[in-house]
């Protein structure tokens, strides 16, 4: 079985710029999580979605969006991008959402803003 | 504010030999603690996870100790081999992940 993709796996774009990155989680699996990784600390959570709808959201600026589709895959927006955005983006799925399931990481897509 | 501490933030071991790892969590609504291993440009993989209603937990070469009157748990690695030079993360979970800052592991043969 396939496990977490995402797409792209590397991204460069310029201050002010937008983007989108996209996550299709494990088949069957219907939560997904979004983390950012700056290099050499441990992963920051941004959002989870369950069932399309938003679970929860890390303290990061509205800049940050996302949204879940019906086939639970799931994207993440970036807006106004700044240098400090520059870091690898993870999404991570699980079987559902509530206390104490296992997440299951992406390759994750390495972001760099110039 | 790190809800997870982690330490060391490296070590260095000889192949053979065992790594342990430490983290210290505040919240208690935690109920769920897994440890991640991550290689460069990689995502992070899940290697083995303990509830605070178990005290230990082994798998394979890998132990998990978990101290919940201390709200402390440690990541062993016995035997290790130079294929387990990566970067560990302890992390802790109610909903959401909170992830320590990562110890790298360098196994030397």
């Amino acid at each position: 079985d396939a496990g977490v993709t995402q797409s792209p796996t590397h991204l460069i774009k310029t201050r002010g710029q937008h983007v989108t990155l996209r996550c299709s989680p494990i088949s069957g699996h219907k939560s997904v999580s979004w983390y950012q990784q700056v290099l050499g600390q441990g992963p920051q959570f941004i959002f989870q979605y369950y069932e399309k709808e938003e679970r929860g959201r890390g303290n990061f600026p509205d800049r940050f969006s996302a949204r879940q589709f019906p086939n639970y895959s799931s994207e993440l927006n970036v807006n106004a991008l700044l240098l400090g955005d520059s870091a690898l983006y993870l999404c991570a799925s699980s079987l559902v959402w509530g206390r104490g399931y296992e997440q299951y990481f992406g390759p994750g897509t390495r972001l760099t803003v110039t | 504010q790190q809800q997870v501490k982690q330490s060391p933030q490296s070590l260095i071991v000889q192949k053979g030999g065992i790594s342990i790892i430490n983290c210290a969590y505040e919240n208690t609504a935690f109920d769920y603690f897994p440890w991640y291993q991550q290689f460069p440009g990689k995502g992070p993989a899940l290697l083995i996870a303990i509830r605070p209603d178990v005290s230990e937990k082994k798998e394979g070469r890998f132990t998990i100790s978990f101290n919940k009157s201390a709200k402390q748990f440690s990541l062993h690695i016995m035997d290790s081999q130079p294929g387990d030079s990566a970067t560990y993360f302890c992390a802790a979970n109610d909903y959401k992940l909170s992830f320590g800052a990562g110890t790298t592991v360098t196994v030397r043969a």
